[in-house]
């Protein structure tokens, strides 16, 4: 069965700099990976996905991933954070086999200081 | 893209009440959905997944007579929660495949149970 691991539960970034979330995984196959911005109440909103292709995936609101099947790790970047970037990240990972759900990781909450 | 739509977003009930939440895929059909359960500062946890004509499918340790699923058509699944405890009290967030393996979550619905 495939898992997902963030290993960082909260981080905190000043408004302006660089970020890195990150993510690793397990599954004996290729996978299908995601990343899911959660504002407080809300529901979620997909910020990009990999199914295959170039390993550098490019998603809304500036937001990048980059697959490293060696590393088993799909980490989100972005080069400049903004104050509205506040919420909590979800990193999920599918399957091949179709009408399969998803498996998400427990999630890392990014906090943006002036 | 897809939309998910989740009706109502939020709901209070007494104990011991039925409330039935409502998933539905605006503009593509769907044959199959998933339900999610969500705490307050955890990940999103599988409950069940919901076949169009046929019976849902549930997770160890969710009990499918108190969490009713009803998948009647290609852009509806319903969740009922039969007697409903403050234990229940929740965030219920369903999913639905496009076929494309792209899941797209509805807005989920906060239910508070007094």
């Amino acid at each position: 069965a495939q898992s997902v691991t963030q290993p960082d539960i909260h981080i905190t970034v000043s408004e302006g700099a660089s970020l890195e979330l990150r993510c690793n995984y397990s599954y004996g196959a290729t996978p299908y990976l995601f990343w899911y911005v959660q504002s407080p109440g809300q529901g979620l909103q997909l910020l990009l996905k990999y199914f295959s292709g170039d390993t550098l995936v490019q998603g809304i609101k500036g937001f990048e991933a980059e697959f490293k099947r060696s590393q088993s790790s799909f980490n989100l970047r972005k080069p400049s954070v903004h104050w509205s970037d506040a919420a909590e990240y979800f990193c999920a990972v599918g399957t091949f086999s179709g009408n399969t759900p998803l498996v998400f990781g427990k999630g890392t909450r990014l906090s943006v200081i002036a | 893209g897809a939309v998910v739509s989740q009706h109502p977003s939020r709901v209070i009930c007494k104990s011991g009440t039925s409330v039935k939440i409502e998933c539905r895929s605006l503009d593509f059909q769907a044959t199959t959905m998933f339900w999610y359960r969500q705490f307050p500062k955890q990940s999103l946890m599988l409950m069940a997944t919901s076949n169009e004509g046929s019976k849902a499918t549930y997770e160890q340790g969710v009990e499918k007579d108190k969490f009713l699923i009803n998948h009647a058509s290609l852009t509806l699944s319903t969740l009922t929660v039969t007697s409903a405890h403050p234990e229940d009290s929740s965030f219920y967030i369903c999913s639905a495949d496009t076929g494309t393996k792209a899941q797209y979550f509805g807005p989920g619905t906060r239910l508070l149970v007094l």
